[in-house]
């Protein structure tokens, strides 16, 4: 069974400093990784996937993950937050031909 | 058409009720799913929908919850006698399963509140 830990329910930073939000997953077999964001009132959106190929894979609006399979992570980086950051992150995990498992989120706040 | 779509966007009923909710995936997407968002509890994956196979209904949580997809496309997730335990957003979500296209595009949802 696969099954995703993102460790942190809230994560706090400074407006210009580094993002980093974790996820460990459990999975048998080689699995595919996302990142969902989810802005207050507003519905899911995508901000990178792994599927197969290099394992730091970039994203929309500066985010960046790196699948590390020997460490089952797939963490996910911004160098420096903006204000517009703050919202709900998700992981998830999932094989193909399966539904898409999540974390129970990272709410993520920015302070001027 | 563009996105996935869910309606209605709230539905507010009372306890004991029964309740439907629609939603229309993306054209040509095989797989739909619908998820429960409820506050701090995550995403939870409640059914599967993929081409003609038989759904995996692993996530129902109780045998008052059911679904449907007619035709392959519109699916309608009900909800029987309508506990408190059961206001949350619902969420559908359709996918591709091949090539760069891989991925979920999620419905706006339905947040449902059962007074």
């Amino acid at each position: 069974a696969q099954s995703v830990t993102q460790l942190g329910s809230h994560v706090s930073v400074s407006e210009g400093a580094l993002v980093l939000l974790r996820c460990n997953y459990s999975s048998s077999v080689p699995p595919y990784l996302f990142w969902y964001v989810q802005y207050p009132n507003q519905g899911l959106q995508l901000l990178l996937k792994y599927t197969t190929g290099a394992t730091l894979v970039k994203g929309i609006n500066g985010f960046e993950a790196e699948f590390k399979k020997s460490e089952t992570s797939f963490h996910l980086t911004k160098p420096s937050a903006h204000m517009s950051d703050a919202a709900e992150y998700f992981c998830a995990v999932n094989q193909a031909g399966t539904a898409l498992i999540f974390g129970k989120g990272t709410t993520l706040s920015v302070s001027s | 058409g563009a996105g996935v779509s869910q309606s209605p966007s709230n539905k507010v009923t009372e306890k004991g009720k029964d309740v439907e909710l629609r939603c229309d995936p993306i054209s040509g997407h095989t797989a739909l799913y619908w998820y429960r968002q409820s506050l701090g509890q995550g995403l939870e994956f409640l059914i599967y929908f993929q081409g003609n196979s038989a759904p995996d209904k692993s996530g129902l949580p109780s045998d008052r919850f059911s679904a449907e997809r007619t035709g392959g496309s519109v699916s309608t997730l009900t909800i029987q006698r309508t506990q408190q335990e059961d206001s949350a957003v619902y969420l559908c979500a359709s996918s591709l399963w091949s090539g760069e296209d891989y991925g979920y595009t999620f419905g706006s949802g339905t947040r449902l509140t059962v007074v």
